[in-house]
């Protein structure tokens, strides 16, 4: 768990700014994911990446974008197409045993 | 499309009690499912996973069955105790090059003293 960081914890951004959050990871693993989490509503899919350079929308990928230039770096991009930006953001990493490990998250606040 | 649900979503148990969450999916070609525990504040965690090759899996006070033809999994725990407050989730690996795990909605889970 310590070989995942996510920054900031807690950001802060008006509508319609677009805003980047981190995801780095020291754990050598190829697969990287985004997931947002809201109350009742468990984690939902955004984004995932299983090789540099590649990555596949998720089953909420409106309104994000994402880059994987680098193994160890996975940042997503709220834009201001998303409709409901405010929801807390994990990121999570797995190797070829598929079990998932997750980053402390950013709970993300727009107004 | 690709599915897991999750039951019940809130679940509250004497101390000592068992507790049972149980899941189903869609995908008739998964084959790994996890479950994890998020406590209050922190990051989701694996507790337990079970494979399509096996019933049944134990880990102490936690144990998974899955039935594949019916296309549920359950989550069994035992002599609950006060740490095993949390929110419950299991999970399902999906994709057609089993790429992505998709999660249940969850289960918050509360032992009561």
């Amino acid at each position: 768990d310590g070989g995942i960081t996510q920054s900031p914890k807690y950001l802060f951004r008006k509508e319609g700014q677009n805003v980047t959050l981190s995801c780095e990871q020291n754990l050598n693993h190829d697969a990287m994911y985004w997931y947002r989490q809201d109350p009742g509503q468990g984690l939902r899919l955004i984004y995932y990446s299983q090789i540099v350079n590649d990555f596949q929308k998720g089953d909420i990928a409106e309104g994000y974008s994402v880059s994987r230039e680098k193994k160890e770096s996975f940042p997503l991009t709220v834009t201001s197409a998303q409709k409901n930006p405010t929801a807390f953001y994990l990121c999570a990493t797995s190797s070829g045993s598929y079990e998932q490990y997750f980053g402390p998250g950013t709970r993300l606040t727009v107004t | 499309g690709e599915n897991v649900e999750q039951h019940p979503s809130t679940l509250s148990v004497q101390e000592g009690d068992s507790a049972v969450i149980k899941c189903t999916y869609s995908d008739s070609a998964s084959n790994y499912f996890p479950w994890y525990k998020q406590e209050l504040g922190k990051r989701p965690q694996l507790i337990i996973d079970i494979r399509s090759n096996v019933g049944e899996k134990k880990d102490q006070r936690i144990a998974v069955t899955l039935n594949k033809t019916a296309k549920h999994f359950s989550l069994h725990i035992t002599e609950t105790q006060p740490e095993d407050s949390a929110v419950y989730f299991c999970a399902a690996l999906v994709g057609s090059s089993a790429s992505k795990i998709i999660f249940g909605s969850g289960t918050r889970l509360s032992i009561r003293p």
